[in-house]
């Protein structure tokens, strides 16, 4: 257990609406990652921190938006949720393990998302 | 960038017999390599990871991997299985200077163990 716990751990939503998820963590890590899981295409990068305020997009951010206003928190925010965007999805920390090389990601518990 | 091929979506294998996850990667510079265990219901665990030196390595739960460098490739084995092998498996890579240290995942195997 890596510390991390993620808020909704399951939502059905419907199509249209805003929808935000909630990733905490308590060791203070400073890179924060979402993904999302689909069959068949394993995990794949929405966006990700780097530190608070400090965000970038991964491969499929198009409909996603995220904050980090403190550094336990990364949140991901559908603006208007489609049923494309129905999914798994993980946040993960960067774990520093000695030197830059040597660092491992973290996942948490995952929320599953439905959007109708 | 980097892109990352599980060359079999479903292994079935019975119980005590040996099976072999199959990964492919591409990449144009250094990587460092992993899997990924998923137990059903819960998040990743890290198995194992290739970041340098032997190219056999050692993770959890008696699995190995041997990275190759000429053939792309970082195969899961165990020479054994259990029932509680029953998982999806992900193979994933991270170039050895990427931004963000950003893994790319494969698409994942389901093993099924029978009895």
């Amino acid at each position: 257990d890596a510390g991390i716990t993620q808020s909704p751990r399951h939502k059905v939503t419907e199509t249209g609406t805003p929808v935000t998820l909630r990733c905490h963590q308590t060791e203070n890590h400073r890179y924060m990652y979402w993904y999302r899981q689909d069959p068949g295409h394993g995990l794949r990068l929405i966006h990700y921190s780097y530190g608070v305020k400090d965000t970038d997009k991964g491969e499929v951010s198009d409909g996603y938006s995220v904050s980090r206003s403190k550094t336990e928190d990364f949140l991901l925010t559908l603006e208007s949720a489609t049923s494309s965007q129905t999914s798994v999805y993980f946040c993960a920390i960067r774990v520093a393990m000695g030197t830059g090389a040597y660092n491992e990601q973290f996942f948490g518990p995952g929320t599953r998302l439905t959007v109708l | 960038a980097q892109s990352v091929t599980q060359l079999d979506s479903q292994v079935p294998v019975f119980e005590e017999a040996p099976v072999e996850l199959r990964c492919n990667y591409s990449s144009s510079v250094s990587v460092y390599l992993f899997w990924y265990v998923q137990y059903p219901n819960q998040g990743l665990q890290l198995l194992l990871k290739y970041l340098s030196g032997s190219t056999l390595v050692k993770g959890i739960n008696g699995f190995e991997a041997e990275f190759n460098k000429s053939q792309t490739s970082f195969h899961l084995r165990k020479p054994s299985v259990h029932i509680s092998d029953t998982a999806e498996y992900f193979c994933a890579v991270r170039g050895a200077v990427a931004a963000g240290n950003k893994l790319t995942f494969g698409g994942g195997t389901r093993v099924l163990v029978k009895p």
